[in-house]
């Protein structure tokens, strides 16, 4: 079935990057997204990469794509005390509307 | 993106009650769907609101317990019935295919934080 794994939790001091990784086990894999939720918030779709991508850049976030590995990752460049959230990967698998999401990884920035 | 809306915000709601929770889009949306988010946890999809015929529910929510209308493309109600401590969670609309965006961006509304007591 569909799993997908993130770290839960992740500390950075402002002004370095923050790598938040993810990986998932279905090949089939056709978009991967990540999104965050700040406190008492719904959830932000911050990016997303087709599975045919090694990498995108958008302003301070850089996903990267391992399709091999199965392993997706969000570097924020210098991270800022309003990047406090929680992080979701998610995944879309090729034959369903269905999104999968990871556990959430929680960013805490530290000043 | 589109702006989603979904009353309630937030409610506390007794044992055995009944809540509808409604979902209201600012444009036209291709898809609808429900999720569920239990404190401290990652999303749960629970059906696919469907334009006009049943919803589709994944495996584990029923009908009877969670039943959803989607009278039109802009709008979707979920019910939560007979409900028990179990049930607190936040429940988020989200949609896709919003008009002039790619069809794989999916948006979710602010959510609604349900506590029952």
């Amino acid at each position: 079935g569909e799993d997908v794994e993130q770290s839960l939790f992740l500390s950075v001091r402002e002004g370095d990057s923050s790598v938040i990784n993810c990986t998932y086990t279905d090949s089939s894999s056709t978009y991967l997204y990540w999104y965050k939720q700040e406190p008492g918030a719904g959830l932000q779709l911050l990016t997303y990469i087709f599975s045919n991508m090694d990498m995108k850049q958008d302003q301070r976030l850089t996903v990267l794509l391992n399709k091999k590995d199965k392993h997706l990752s969000l570097r924020i460049a210098d991270t800022q005390t309003g990047d406090s959230a929680i992080y979701f990967c998610a995944e879309r698998t090729d034959y369903g509307q269905n999104f999968v999401f990871g556990p959430g990884t929680r960013l805490s920035v530290l000043p | 993106s589109a702006v989603i809306s979904q009353k309630p915000s937030r409610d506390i709601c007794q044992r055995g009650t009944s809540l509808t929770i409604q979902c209201q889009v600012d444009s036209q949306v291709t898809m609808m769907f429900w999720y569920r988010q239990q404190p401290g946890q990652s999303l749960t999809l629970i059906a696919t609101a469907n334009q006009g015929s049943e919803a589709t529910y994944e495996s584990g929510f029923v009908i009877d317990k969670f039943p959803i209308s989607r009278p039109n493309l802009t709008f979707s109600t979920l019910t939560v019935s007979n409900m028990s401590p179990e049930d607190s969670s936040i429940y988020l609309c989200s949609v896709e295919g919003v008009e002039g965006y790619n069809s794989y961006e999916q948006y979710f509304g602010p959510g609604t934080r349900l506590t029952v007591t």
